[in-house]
């Protein structure tokens, strides 16, 4: 089956401008994830999505970051007013709730949003 | 807070050689360990993971890692590197049980295979 796609690819933006990233998990995975990978950081959680639970946003970096879950599968995160240290490449992975592989969250393959 | 160290940011290697690569994790609960390996421009992808049981555990590419409870280290190790298995690897840890169960991550090891 398909796994968790992510678009655009890549995103080129300028400084104070808002961009949105979108997140499709695999079909019937409840649990959805964003991280950032940057340089010097490596792979900071952000936002997690259970079901119909209000998400858990601890991981966040600032107010301007927010994220929605339409319907329980597809995700986009928003970044407003974005800054040059925004850049960094956005991972998306969902996970099942149940079965033997419960515990293993996949990846998409990233959006790199650049921040000029 | 759990924290992951990967102590080798970049490790260069000759094609055949034996390679490990090192992790430590410092949590006050128990905690599941992953190896997950990010090739160039792709995604992650999960290589092996601890979760119970025997604390040596294999991938079928020929990696293996042993969960070293009093030393809290998960380190990998592979007897005989292909050029293949150039990529970057990153250890992480999920809290046992928890509610959320996001991957606290390492900052990445950088495997260069040399022929």
């Amino acid at each position: 089956g398909a796994g968790v796609s992510q678009s655009p690819s890549n995103k080129v933006t300028e400084k104070g401008k808002d961009v949105e990233l979108r997140c499709d998990p695999i079909s019937g995975h409840t649990a959805l994830y964003w991280y950032r990978q940057s340089l010097g950081q490596g792979l900071e959680f952000l936002i997690y999505f259970q079901g119909n639970s209000a998400p858990d946003k601890s991981g966040l970096p600032s107010d301007r970051f927010s994220a929605e879950r339409t319907g329980g599968s597809v995700s986009t995160l928003t970044i407003q007013r974005t800054q040059q240290e925004d850049s960094a490449v956005y991972l998306c992975a969902s996970r099942r709730t149940g079965g033997p592989s419960y515990n293993e969250q996949f990846f998409g393959p990233g959006t790199r949003l650049t921040v000029l | 807070a759990q924290s992951v160290t990967q102590l080798d940011s970049q490790v260069p290697v000759f094609e055949e050689a034996p390679v490990e690569l090192r992790c430590n994790y410092s949590s006050s609960v128990s905690v599941y360990l992953f190896w997950y390996v990010q090739y160039p421009n792709q995604g992650l992808q999960l290589l092996l993971k601890y979760l119970s049981g025997s604390t040596l555990v294999e991938s079928i590419n020929g990696f293996e890692a042993e969960f070293n409870k009093s030393q809290t280290s998960f380190h990998l190790r592979k007897p005989s590197v292909h050029i293949s298995d150039t990529a970057e690897y990153f250890c992480a840890v999920k809290i046992y049980g928890g509610s959320q169960g996001n991957l606290i991550f390492g900052k990445g090891t950088k495997l260069s295979v040399k022929p």
